[in-house]
């Protein structure tokens, strides 16, 4: 099994929708997760973080963490085309390296 | 507060050549962070440094070697380029700390071996 995780898409959605990103991960240890968005052609920017479980929102963002079923997610309510990006979940190894350990990232298509 | 600085921005560089790419921590962080995102991979880990020190390394090839300087800024260098070296590199610093807080990035530099 792969450390992370994500569904690879496209994955599209209208204007207004709820696009919903997911992510599984496979060290039980981790204790923070982050949501990085990239445009195209840019670097990653970190837009969530994560610590404990449940949820937590920001804005129209909001990421789901079950640690029990190893899963966090990123809800993105009132898609607008700007929100037209690739998402990457991503989790630090084990043993606090601090290393940072990506998926490869779902690319999200928000149609006007 | 200025962010993290990456130089050159682009680059072009032939087979068997070398190159050297430069990363400029956020003021106050003392990590440095360098990964490879080439096209259609994810970002895959290759190099980090705290307080001058090489702390953890990627799979990666001998010829993918860096350094940390005494002000906390950092070089990448690939000897040797192989096309598959062709691919956006990032550097990102965070603070030194028992918890990751998640990195900010720099720009990158677009390396291009031909």
């Amino acid at each position: 099994q792969k450390e992370v995780e994500q569904n690879s898409g496209p994955l599209s959605v209208p204007e207004g929708a709820i696009a919903s990103l997911n992510c599984t991960y496979s060290d039980r240890g981790s204790q923070s997760f982050f949501w990085y968005r990239q445009y195209s052609g840019k670097s990653p920017e970190l837009i969530m973080s994560i610590y404990s479980n449940g949820d937590k929102e920001d804005g129209r963002f909001t990421a789901q963490l079950n640690k029990a079923s190893q899963y966090v997610s990123l809800l993105i309510r009132d898609s607008q085309p700007s929100d037209s990006a690739t998402y990457l979940c991503a989790v630090p190894r084990g043993g606090g390296s601090e290393k940072l350990v990506f998926g490869k990232g779902t690319k999200l298509t928000v149609n006007p | 507060e200025a962010g993290v600085t990456q130089s050159p921005t682009h680059l072009i560089k032939t087979r068997g050549q070398q190159v050297t790419l430069r990363c400029s921590p956020i003021s106050g962080h003392t990590s440095v962070y360098w990964y490879q995102q080439a096209l259609g991979l994810g970002l895959q880990f290759l190099l980090w440094y705290d307080e001058g020190e090489e702390r953890n390394r990627g799979n990666f090839p001998p010829r993918f070697s860096g350094r940390q300087f005494p002000n906390y800024s950092s070089e990448l260098n690939v000897n040797a380029l192989e096309l598959e070296d062709s691919a956006l590199y990032l550097c990102a610093s965070s603070l030194k700390g028992a918890a990751p807080r998640g990195y900010t990035f720099g720009s990158g530099t677009r390396l291009t071996v031909v």
